[in-house]
């Protein structure tokens, strides 16, 4: 079965600082991956997804980037946080059949 | 783009009363309409979900209905516990799964013992 590894589960980092979360997922190939953001007490803000390997499609201008290195890997990062980059951090995946999204854990960012 | 528009944002309700949350979309040519269920802290897990040619779907406590002419879909909680507390997402998209989900700004949901 296929599963999906978000790491780390909590994070606090000052101003200034770079950013790298990670996704994995398991037990499917080319799969289409995505990163959301959800500010508290707010909805889900699609802040990059990516059909493939190299592939990567912005929602959102800011000054997050995301990278696809490998077919089951999916990085967020960032050079220097700004405290408007603190929420809660949602890496998910789907197949091609237009079916549902499968989330991680989620990271929950503290910028201070 | 899809636009997806919830309400309410939050609401409270007895339990064994029922629960009735709304969504709109912009685009009609999406097909494949998706309810999350997130508990504080958690993520978004599926709870139910309706294509585009099925006008209502149910599963035990919950159903959802689609209309497809208005662009709107709704969630049916019936007879609702505490644990059904929560927040709930809509979300919409069309084509292949190569398009991104588009949610709603979810529903905090609080059943009252």
């Amino acid at each position: 079965s296929q599963t999906i590894h978000q790491w780390p589960a909590t994070l606090v980092q000052p101003v200034g600082s770079p950013l790298s979360l990670e996704c994995t997922v398991e037990g499917t190939s080319n799969p289409n991956l995505y990163w959301y953001r959800q500010a508290a007490g707010r909805g889900l803000q699609l802040l990059f997804y990516s059909v493939g390997i190299g592939q990567i499609s912005s929602e959102v201008p800011q000054n997050l980037s995301a990278s696809r290195p490998q077919d089951r890997q999916f990085i967020l990062s960032s050079k220097k946080l700004l405290l408007s980059d603190s929420g809660f951090y949602l890496c998910a995946w789907r197949d091609n059949q237009n079916t549902e999204a499968f989330f991680g854990q989620g990271t929950r960012l503290t910028v201070v | 783009g899809e636009n997806v528009e919830q309400h309410p944002s939050t609401l409270s309700v007895q339990e064994g009363d029922s629960a009735v949350i709304k969504c709109t979309y912009s685009d009609s040519a999406s097909n494949y309409f998706p309810w999350y269920k997130q508990e504080l802290g958690k993520r978004p897990q599926l709870i139910i979900d309706i294509r585009s040619n099925v006008g209502e779907k149910k599963d035990q406590r919950i159903a959802v209905t689609l209309n497809k002419t208005a662009k709107h879909f709704s969630l049916h909680i019936t007879e609702t516990q505490p644990e059904d507390s929560a927040v709930y997402f809509c979300a919409a998209s069309r084509g292949t799964g190569r398009r991104a989900l588009t949610f709603g700004s979810g529903t905090r949901l609080q059943v009252q013992p």
